[in-house]
């Protein structure tokens, strides 16, 4: 199996942009979960999905995020518009079952705003 | 306050010692407790994941113990290796809380 797939790696762009990150799970994971990594705050879950439906989405920062799930191989975190305090790195994981499985994360997705 | 502290902040060792990692804990309630490895620029990997009723768990050269009443977690790793040089991460799970520690530092010197 590839692992969790995320594109793009890095992403450098300008306030006031939208920006689409995308994840592809394990196949046949029916959790999927996007995280937040930055220097000051550590890794923050942000929101996850069970079978494509999000369950918790407590962990967004604002309505400028959002996440949606079509279907069970892909999902996009969205930013809009973007600002500078969003510069992270944004990582996917994936699961098979919720709290006490071993989540999967993918390479990341590297984030600038300038 | 649901938090999760880790010490050391950042640790130097010889290859070949073993060393202790410690994490601490005030989430409540208690689901479960993970170790992660995460190497610079690559996402976390799992080392082992513990329920309130697991004391002990081992992956490889890693062994988590898991103190429910004191609400402490060890991670201990024997015969080190340059390869473990990373960060490694606690996180907490409880309700619908997902409560991630700073992480510690780790860098095995040959």
């Amino acid at each position: 199996d590839a692992g969790v797939i995320q594109s793009p790696r890095h992403e450098v762009t300008e306030m006031g942009q939208e920006v689409t990150l995308r994840c592809k799970p394990i196949s046949g994971h029916d959790y999927l979960f996007w995280y937040r990594q930055t220097m000051m705050r550590g890794l923050e879950l942000l929101i996850y999905f069970n079978n494509n439906v999000p369950i918790d989405d407590s962990g967004m920062p604002e309505d400028r995020f959002s996440a949606k799930m079509p279907n069970a191989s892909f999902s996009t975190l969205k930013i809009q518009p973007s600002e500078p305090r969003d510069s992270a790195v944004y990582f996917c994981a994936s699961s098979l079952g919720p709290r006490t499985d071993t989540q999967y994360f993918g390479p990341g997705t590297r984030l600038t705003v300038l | 306050k649901n938090q999760v502290e880790q010490s050391p902040q950042s640790l130097i060792i010889l290859e070949g010692k073993n060393c202790t990692l410690q994490c601490n804990y005030t989430v409540s309630p208690f689901s479960n407790l993970r170790w992660y490895k995460q190497d610079t620029g690559r996402g976390p990997v799992s080392l082992t994941i513990m329920t309130f009723s697991e004391n002990t768990k081992s992956n490889g050269r890693y062994t988590a113990t898991l103190d429910a009443d004191t609400k402490q977690s060890s991670l201990h790793i024997t015969a080190s290796q340059l390869s473990d040089s990373a960060s490694y991460i606690c996180v907490v799970e409880g309700g619908f809380k997902t409560i991630f520690g700073a992480g510690t530092r780790l860098f095995v010197k040959a």
